[in-house]
């Protein structure tokens, strides 16, 4: 079974700072998408940052990057320059090439502190 | 372009009733996914819809359906509801369902609670 595991249930930073955000993930394919949404406390999800496994190149998004261990099938967010709107739930999820199945981790709430 | 809006917002059922939830897709989209999001956890999906068809399915029992409709908004009922029902209900649209990458766009979601 594909599976995807946040082990932070909590994270706090302070403004301007960095920090990272831990995932897992499992799987036998070979071919998939992995994310990071981000839920902030309105409830809308939006897509923070995509990788495709494919790639070796981390993927960037201005403040955002991943660190992206295929091997390891880790996929972790690093926030650079924390700013008080990241703070939010984030959601770490994957999916297989070729199919319509989003597989979420059950997420990180991140506090950015003043 | 109007994104994904979802009505009601919040919506308090009784066990054993039935509610129809509504979605509708952002503007050019004709693939609609519905999530389930207990208090807590991640999004679990559910189903999704295609041009109208059902085109895959969670682990969810029969008591949870949908439609689509031919402007590609959606519905998702739930027959005699349960406790456990309880969660935020997510709707997402994307541009297709070919099985490649298309960002999907989430909507607000509803706040369903079942007493």
């Amino acid at each position: 079974a594909q599976t995807v595991t946040q082990s932070q249930p909590e994270m706090s930073v302070q403004e301007a700072e960095t920090v990272t955000l831990s995932c897992t993930y499992d799987t036998s394919e070979n071919n998939y998408y992995l994310f990071w949404y981000k839920q902030p406390p309105s409830r809308q999800m939006i897509l923070v940052i995509r990788q495709e496994a494919y790639k070796q190149q981390n993927a960037t998004e201005n403040r955002f990057s991943v660190n992206f261990q295929k091997a390891a099938k880790s996929f972790s967010l690093k926030i650079s320059d924390s700013q008080l709107g990241d703070t939010a739930m984030y959601f770490c999820a994957f999916k297989t090439s070729g199919t319509y199945k989003y597989i979420f981790g059950t997420g990180t709430r991140l506090k950015v502190l003043a | 372009e109007t994104g994904v809006t979802q009505s009601p917002t919040h919506l308090i059922k009784t066990r054993g009733q039935q509610v129809t939830l509504r979605c509708s897709s952002q503007s050019g989209h004709n693939t609609v996914s519905w999530y389930q999001q207990a208090l807590g956890q991640g999004p679990q999906f559910i189903f999704q819809y295609y041009r109208e068809e059902e085109n895959g399915r969670g682990n969810f029992p029969p008591r949870f359906s949908g439609l689509q409709f031919p402007n590609y908004s959606s519905e998702l009922n739930v027959n005699a509801l349960e406790l456990d029902d309880s969660a935020l209900y997510l709707c997402a649209s994307s541009l297709d369902a070919s099985g490649g990458y298309n960002e999907q766009f989430f909507g607000p979601g509803t706040r369903l609670t079942v007493l």
